[in-house]
């Protein structure tokens, strides 16, 4: 199975700066139709997860443009640009390349 | 508007067999694929299985062998049937929608005790 590995944040994050999570996988998500099979959800506490990115750097219907996502094969980064006090929850990275699909363990976000 | 609802049993005893059911409105089940994914406590968000819009199915090798997805088209239902159940499986249970995830279910709690 492709292992998906996210790292931590300092929280809690001030309010308005900018953060970065990171994801790594054992595996390149690189599809030969050139898309990466790598996607970003957001579970705020008590809801479902939400997507927020798809194909690596595809935003969801209705996502701010606060969120970026970006990566290579194996390394990927959410990019949260001036976080808000609605941003706070886990995100999530998973991979839609093979079956197994996989989910990373979650990174949590709090704000300050 | 799309939306999903899973509902199912609170408890279940060990041994049985879980039955979820996800009703879906706002889109067709013949034009999307629909997951099925739980959150443990144990090992967080884990991806069970999917229907696609065809009406063939693909399961996670960890449940293979105890877990059945289908669906009834004329009532936009998606149907988890997982058996032998553990205490492990204690969890929440989520549909969702398409390859990729773009609309979940509430999610809907399942307690596995005697």
């Amino acid at each position: 199975d492709i292992v998906m590995t996210q790292g931590a944040l300092p929280n809690p994050v001030p309010s308005g700066e900018s953060v970065s999570i990171t994801c790594r996988s054992s595996k390149s998500l690189l599809y030969s139709d050139g898309k990466t099979y790598l996607n970003w959800y957001l579970q705020r506490p008590g809801q479902s997860p939400q997507l927020l990115i798809y194909w690596m750097s595809t935003r969801a219907s209705g996502v701010s443009d606060r969120f970026s996502g970006s990566g290579s094969g194996t390394d990927f980064t959410l990019k949260i640009s001036g976080v808000e006090a609605e941003d706070v929850g886990v995100y999530y990275c998973q991979q839609g390349l093979e079956f197994p699909f996989t989910f990373g363990s979650g990174t949590k976000l709090e704000i300050k | 508007q799309v939306q999903l609802k899973e509902t199912g049993p609170g408890l279940v005893q060990p041994t049985q067999t879980l039955s979820i059911t996800c009703t879906v409105s706002g889109f067709s089940l013949t034009s999307y694929y629909m997951q099925w994914v739980r959150q443990t406590p144990g090992k967080g968000l884990e991806w069970m299985g999917f229907i696609r819009s065809g009406g063939s199915t693909e399961y996670n090798s960890e449940f293979k062998s105890r877990l059945s997805i289908s669906r009834d088209t004329s009532k936009n239902q998606v149907f988890l049937k997982m058996n032998s159940l553990k205490t492990e499986d204690t969890g929440v249970y989520y549909c969702a929608r398409a390859y990729w995830f773009d609309y979940w279910g509430q999610g809907v709690m399942v307690t596995v005790s005697s």
